[in-house]
């Protein structure tokens, strides 16, 4: 199995509500990682796992909240999220956070609006 | 920042080859040359990668110049599927916090009938 699963794949949401996008891969992989991905941009880094640790958090905002339960899942919980925010949000595994034969896989993103 | 440079789109017959030339002047020692494609509202996937030889997978080949401050992939034959936004990406694989996918703005590559 060398797939990473997002859900959902689409998501709405008002600036008062609470919401989590989810992320799995089965391939064993120890390191995890959010994206953000704005129209015709390219992908931005927000945070990475590491051996189910909070390695890098790229200074996102509190209102996004990162949460590793174990080594195959990776959660994003939203809470008061801005319009602004309205974005594809992208997951990611890979062997381990570093070496040389280390290539990201990613999911197919959720995309994610906030009303 | 991203530190290579690419052209923001090309255009490929099918079946021909596409080169997709990449500028990374300041690459450091250390850091290899990673290349991932975007498909249209699909994850980024990753293609190839190499330090200062020339590599081939089953996807592409990577060509790296000798002072290493650019590289060339070549889709030998490319098909519709192809069509793709390319990233070039350089990455110390052992850079602890420097350790990172820094996208650039790609190449869109768009493969013609």
């Amino acid at each position: 199995d060398t797939e990473v699963t997002q859900t959902p794949k689409h998501l709405v949401m008002g600036m008062t509500n609470k919401k989590s996008l989810k992320c799995e891969q089965h391939m064993g992989h120890r390191a995890m990682y959010w994206y953000k991905q704005k129209a015709k941009k390219p992908p931005e880094l927000m945070f990475v796992y590491s051996y189910e640790k909070l390695s890098i958090n790229e200074s996102v905002p509190s209102r996004f909240s990162p949460e590793c339960p174990n080594s195959s899942l990776l959660n994003l919980h939203l809470h008061a999220l801005q319009p602004e925010d309205s974005a594809l949000y992208l997951c990611a595994s890979s062997q381990d956070r570093q070496g040389r034969n280390n290539e990201q896989f990613f999911g197919p993103g959720t995309r994610l609006t906030v009303l | 920042d991203a530190k290579t440079t690419q052209p923001p789109s090309m255009d490929c017959a099918e079946g021909r080859a596409a080169n997709l030339p990449c500028n990374h002047s300041t690459i450091s020692g250390n850091e290899y040359v990673y290349w991932y494609r975007q498909i249209h509202s699909q994850g980024p996937q990753y293609i190839i990668h190499g330090l200062k030889n020339n590599e081939t997978n089953e996807m592409a080949s990577l060509i790296i110049t000798e002072d290493r401050k650019s590289s060339t992939l070549i889709l030998p034959h490319a098909t519709l599927r192809d069509t793709a936004v390319y990233y070039c990406i350089v990455r110390d694989p052992y850079g602890g916090a420097t350790n990172k996918l820094i996208f650039g703005t790609g190449t869109l590559l768009a493969v013609q009938p």
